[in-house]
């Protein structure tokens, strides 16, 4: 079956704009989480998305919002874009029970802010 | 504080060799311990998902062992071989849906 798809995979912003990114869960995947990842800090948890409801939430600004919609693919979204915002922004599904599931990762958007 | 710490940074064995590969974190109770393969430019792979209860786990040429008194988890790929290098993730489930804390990674380069 077809796994995580993630668009778009590279963009460039400037900074002070908003971006949004979109993920397509494996089908049957009600969960739907963020992360982001940096050379510095390493893969970081965003926010987790489960029957359109934020479950989980990282220790990210505002600025990060997230939504899901009722056939599980979700967006998230950057406003006011910084320099350090660039990043791999990797979206992850799973079946969503509260723990043990397997969660499998998309190929990541490239997102660069200058 | 919390904190989940993998080895090192880099890891450097020939070929034919075992990798073993170290994950160990404080101030967590997880349920459950992941570990992940990432290539260049691309998203995390699962490899593999130890239970707490579980103190061992194989697939293939990988095996896991999971410690939660000494709060550790080893990672060891037996007959490695080049195509296996890449960095290594591990990542602790603490049982709250789709959130994995995950370690900085280690990269494993094999040499023929």
């Amino acid at each position: 079956k077809a796994g995580v798809t993630q668009t778009p995979r590279y963009l460039i912003k400037t900074r002070g704009q908003q971006v949004t990114l979109s993920c397509s869960p494996i089908s049957g995947h009600r969960s739907v989480s963020w992360y982001q990842q940096t050379p510095g800090q390493g893969l970081q948890f965003l926010f987790e998305y489960f029957s359109e409801t934020q479950r989980n939430k990282g220790n990210f600004p505002g600025r990060f919002s997230g939504r899901q919609f009722s056939n599980s693919r979700s967006e998230m979204n950057v406003s006011t874009l910084e320099l350090g915002d660039s990043a791999l922004y990797l979206c992850a599904s799973s079946l969503g029970t509260v723990s043990g599931n397997t969660i499998y990762f998309g190929e990541g958007s490239w997102l660069t802010v200058v | 504080s919390q904190k989940i710490e993998q080895n090192s940074e880099a890891l450097n064995i020939q070929e034919g060799k075992t990798a073993t590969l170290t994950c160990n974190y404080t101030n967590y109770s997880p349920a459950y311990l992941q570990w992940y393969r990432q290539d260049p430019g691309r998203g995390p792979v699962f490899l593999l998902l130890i239970r707490e209860n579980e103190k061992e786990k194989r697939k293939e040429r990988l095996k896991v062992t999971f410690d939660t008194t000494l709060k550790q988890s080893l990672f060891h790929i037996t007959a490695s071989q080049p195509a296996d290098s890449a960095t290594y993730l591990c990542a602790l489930d603490i049982g709250r849906g789709g959130k994995l804390i995950f370690g900085q990674g280690t990269e494993l380069s094999v040499k023929p």
